[in-house]
């Protein structure tokens, strides 16, 4: 079955950190871009962070850069998103999503809650 | 950055109906690089229209995507109980930020 799984979640202190997983299956990960977008509780969808198939090409909104890394290892078929330092304004859910322009799998989502 | 405005807010209509979403965008997205998604409460997003007019696997021919340049309609030919849920506009056609529109609740009436 094509699937991508997101882990990690969770409620962390403002200025903390937390990592993201994504586990896929069904399809060849290595030949795909990969992304992260989020959605604030009763907001619409926002970009955070894609990767290119072989990495070579990183992109991050503005609102995470210098805060969030994406990663991916194409041998265990999993992507990842560190985030350090933070914010209120990063609580959401995150998904995990496949393709390079538009996202046509995405995962069932991990909730971040950022709060004191 | 491409700013994608999605209008109406809110459209409420009845099952049977013809629902017509619209998706403006702030400078013309080049290939016509411009996908819809669904999402209905507690789900992911899913994807129904890419590149302005063709139908993502599996999506029921009651959906299309039409338009160009700034200008881009999501069209839903006879709605189904199973359609109400909330319509976002993507452009892919700029380098990133690949931006979403602020969406379309679609509601019963």
């Amino acid at each position: 079955e094509v699937q991508l799984v997101e882990s990690g979640g969770g409620l962390v202190k403002p200025g903390g950190s937390l990592r993201l997983s994504c586990a896929t299956s069904g399809f060849t990960f290595s030949s795909y871009s990969m992304n992260w977008v989020r959605q604030a509780p009763g907001k619409g969808l926002q970009w955070v962070s894609s990767i290119s198939s072989g990495t070579s090409y990183i992109y991050y909104a503005d609102s995470v850069k210098g805060r969030f890394t994406i990663s991916r290892d194409n041998a265990k078929n999993s992507l990842y998103l560190q985030m350090n330092n933070l914010r209120a304004e990063d609580t959401a859910v995150y998904y995990c999503a496949r393709g390079y322009g538009y996202k046509n799998l995405w995962g069932q989502g991990t909730l971040v809650t950022v709060s004191s | 950055e491409i700013v994608l405005t999605q209008s109406p807010g809110t459209l409420s209509l009845s099952p049977g109906e013809r629902a017509t979403l619209s998706c403006r965008a702030s400078q013309s997205v080049s290939s016509n690089y411009l996908a819809w998604y669904q999402q209905k409460p507690g789900q992911a997003p899913r994807l129904l229209i890419y590149g302005a007019s063709s139908r993502a696997t599996g999506i029921p021919d009651r959906f299309s995507g039409s338009g160009s340049g700034t200008d881009f309609t999501l069209t839903i030919s006879r709605l189904e109980p199973e359609d109400f849920a909330v319509y976002y506009c993507q452009q892919y056609g700029s380098s990133s930020p690949y931006t979403f529109g602020q969406g379309t609740k679609l509601e019963i009436k």
